[in-house]
């Protein structure tokens, strides 16, 4: 298992600010990964972050938008850039501590309004 | 396209009133379908792995199976700390690093 902190757990931001959101896990992991959850809605994988190497985005996703950064095997940062009202989610980081297993552990998400 | 599809979106079931929830997918090449739950406020928590099908997972009140085509995460004698939002995930051979999530199931169980 993994232990996520995530910060802030909540904002409320100004339309066209940016927010950074950190996700520090408990041991050390391969991949980290970034999903949103909108209201009512599935999780969808925002981008994958390696350590050492640029974050994958999914389609949708543009690093512009969703600069991370992956310094060390036990930190990110997604940052949300130039927000608009649709960008208000839960913001979740994710690992999978035992690789290829697909068991993922979550950090308890940043639920970000934009006003 | 690959997808989940996850019914019914809510359920109200009384305390000891068992009950099924579906997840229904379409992945070309499933390598594995995770269950989560998911409380208010929190991030999911995972419940179980199904590779194959046929495939059975118990864990206290929850039994998860898996066909071809869908899976049942079967919930006897629930409890009101059973309710939950519960989640079907699926990853597909083609890239073990995506997972298609539903949108869930919210569970409210009644004393």
């Amino acid at each position: 298992s993994a232990v996520i902190s995530q910060k802030p757990s909540r904002d409320i931001c100004q339309r066209g600010t940016s927010l950074t959101i950190q996700c520090q896990v408990d041991s050390q992991v391969t991949m980290m990964f970034w999903y949103r959850q909108q209201p009512g809605q599935s999780l969808t994988l925002i981008a994958t972050a390696n350590q050492g190497s640029e974050a994958t985005y999914e389609s949708g996703f543009v690093i512009d938008k969703f600069p991370i950064s992956r310094p060390n095997l036990t930190f990110s940062t997604l940052t949300v850039s130039n927000m608009s009202p649709e960008d208000s989610s839960i913001y979740l980081c994710s690992v999978e501590t035992r690789l290829n297993t697909g068991e993922l552990f979550f950090g308890e998400g940043s639920r970000l309004t934009v006003l | 396209e690959d997808q989940v599809t996850q019914s019914p979106e809510a359920l109200r079931l009384q305390e000891g009133e068992s009950s099924s929830l579906n997840c229904s997918y379409t992945v070309s090449g499933l390598r594995g379908l995770f269950w989560y739950r998911q409380d208010p406020g929190k991030g999911p928590e995972f419940l179980f792995t199904l590779y194959s099908a046929g495939e059975e997972k118990e864990k206290e009140r929850l039994k998860a199976t898996l066909t071809k085509k869908e899976s049942f995460l079967h919930i006897t004698a629930p409890k009101p700390e059973d309710s939950a939002t519960y989640l079907c995930a699926v990853q597909s051979n083609d890239n073990f690093n995506k997972f298609y999530f539903g949108s869930g199931t919210k569970l409210n169980v009644k004393p």
